[in-house]
């Protein structure tokens, strides 16, 4: 069974920093292109970034380019957001999601910006 | 930016009874591979979002066959034949043709 799994989420103050990782499993990790979603609380769904299988290309919507950054590993099938200069309005319910048409989503990890 | 527009927001509907939902982009979505590239997905209460569409019309394994995509260029559909008290959620388009992808504003679909 293919299954994503969040994590790395939690509360930080403005300015600070977070990586979040999404390990993947049941699937060829390496052949995949992956997403990263938001959701802020109660509101719908925004697509954050992408990265090819190899890594080699990203795209990001504009209000995060600049502070987060998307990567993979690979060898460890693990998915990554390094998210720095933390907003409020980057609170959210974070999702990876696997491949160009989101066929396979995690289960999402929270992350709070509050001082 | 391509804009995504849903209508209804709020979809109140009686079980049995069949459920349309429009999805409106301000271009077409109609990409130079022949593709159009229009998602639906599903999302429960409390729960993550679920793939039901991918290229406008095909459903994704496990999707009840009450539910089915239909559209092209600008205009898109998502209906559901006969409605059952576990579809209720918010519906979300999304469309991967162009950078950024961006989805509607999600249609909440509710039981009479």
């Amino acid at each position: 069974e293919m299954q994503l799994l969040e994590s790395g989420g939690g509360l930080v103050q403005p300015g600070g920093s977070l990586r979040l990782s999404c390990t993947a499993s049941g699937f060829i990790f390496s052949n995949s292109v992956m997403n990263w979603v938001r959701q802020a609380p109660g509101k719908g769904l925004e697509w954050v970034s992408f990265v090819t299988s190899g890594g080699g290309t990203t795209y990001y919507t504009d209000s995060v380019k600049g502070r987060f950054t998307i990567s993979r590993d690979n060898s460890k099938n693990t998915l990554y957001l390094q998210m720095n200069g933390l907003r409020a309005e980057d609170t959210a319910l974070y999702y990876c999601a696997k491949g160009g048409s989101f066929e396979i989503w995690g289960q999402g990890t929270m992350v709070t910006v509050s001082s | 930016d391509v804009v995504m527009t849903q209508s209804p927001l709020s979809l109140p509907v009686t079980l049995g009874q069949p459920a349309s939902i429009s999805c409106r982009s301000s271009q077409s979505l109609a990409h130079s591979d022949g593709n159009t590239y229009l998602n639906w997905f599903q999302q429960r209460p409390g729960q993550s979002p679920r793939r039901l569409i991918y290229k406008v019309s095909n459903r994704d394994s496990g999707v009840p066959d009450r539910f089915s995509g239909s559209g092209s260029g600008t205009d898109f559909t998502l209906k559901i034949s006969r409605v059952e008290a576990e579809d209720v959620g918010v519906y979300y388009c999304l469309q991967g043709t162009y950078w950024p992808r961006t989805f509607g504003q999600g249609t909440k679909v509710e039981i009479k």
